[in-house]
């Protein structure tokens, strides 16, 4: 069963525009939930993790629990944000890392 | 930044071979994750070890072998490579199992 689901695999918004990027969650207990993003030519790298409650680069990201989502929001996209972003949850043991498939956001000047 | 590396960063081989990918750390870190990245998949957890000596299954598993006898380093071996193994494999390490991973620049391995 797909623990971690993005429903998009593309994602194409006007620069200025608002952006959020979907993320679901499977798990029973408490996870901790992140969004990874993997720029072009570049590492996968953490953007932003629910508990430091931080927003990164203008983006933004609130737990759910009620709806086990962890949706990813930016109110002014740039292109400098087109990326490939990944949302991804721990659970309580080192083998419960899993990722979703990723989307692919594209910011049209 | 040497941090976390990886190599060989390009890797074709043959099925039936046995290829071994190496990930070195300089952070000391307890953790350290294999992933494979497909496409429709995101990436998947191979194998991760709590610390030197200590390993444990993912999700994904089976046809891969890891040790790690020293804590920088965490190769991962094929034994015996087949075409579905074809995929990019990105080494991580961390603090602990609930913190921030930070990711090697990946491994793209063709199996022919």
């Amino acid at each position: 069963a797909q623990r971690v689901t993005q429903p998009e695999k593309l994602l194409s918004v006007f620069k200025g525009a608002p952006v959020e990027l979907k993320c679901n969650y499977s798990y029973s207990g408490s996870p901790e939930l992140f969004w990874y993003v993997q720029y072009s030519r570049q590492r996968l790298q953490l953007l932003l993790r629910h508990i430091s409650r931080e927003s990164i680069k203008g983006f933004t990201a609130d737990l759910n629990k009620g709806e086990t989502s962890f949706h990813l929001k930016k109110p002014f996209a740039q292109e400098e944000d087109s990326a490939m972003y990944y949302c991804a949850l721990s659970g309580s043991t080192g083998n419960q890392f899993y990722f979703g498939t990723g989307t692919s956001l594209t910011v049209i000047p | 930044d040497a941090g976390i590396t990886q190599s060989p960063r390009y890797k074709i081989t043959e099925t039936g071979r046995q290829v071994t990918l190496m990930c070195h750390q300089t952070w000391s870190h307890s953790y350290m994750f294999w992933y494979r990245q497909d496409l429709g998949h995101g990436l998947r957890l191979i194998y991760y070890s709590a610390a030197a000596d200590i390993t444990d299954k993912g999700e994904v598993p089976d046809g891969y072998v890891v040790s790690r006898s020293k804590t920088e380093n965490f190769p991962l071996t094929l034994e015996s490579a087949t075409r579905s193994q074809t995929s990019v494999y990105f080494c991580a390490s961390s603090t602990s199992s609930y913190n921030e991973q930070f990711f090697g620049p990946g491994t793209r391995l063709t199996v022919l």
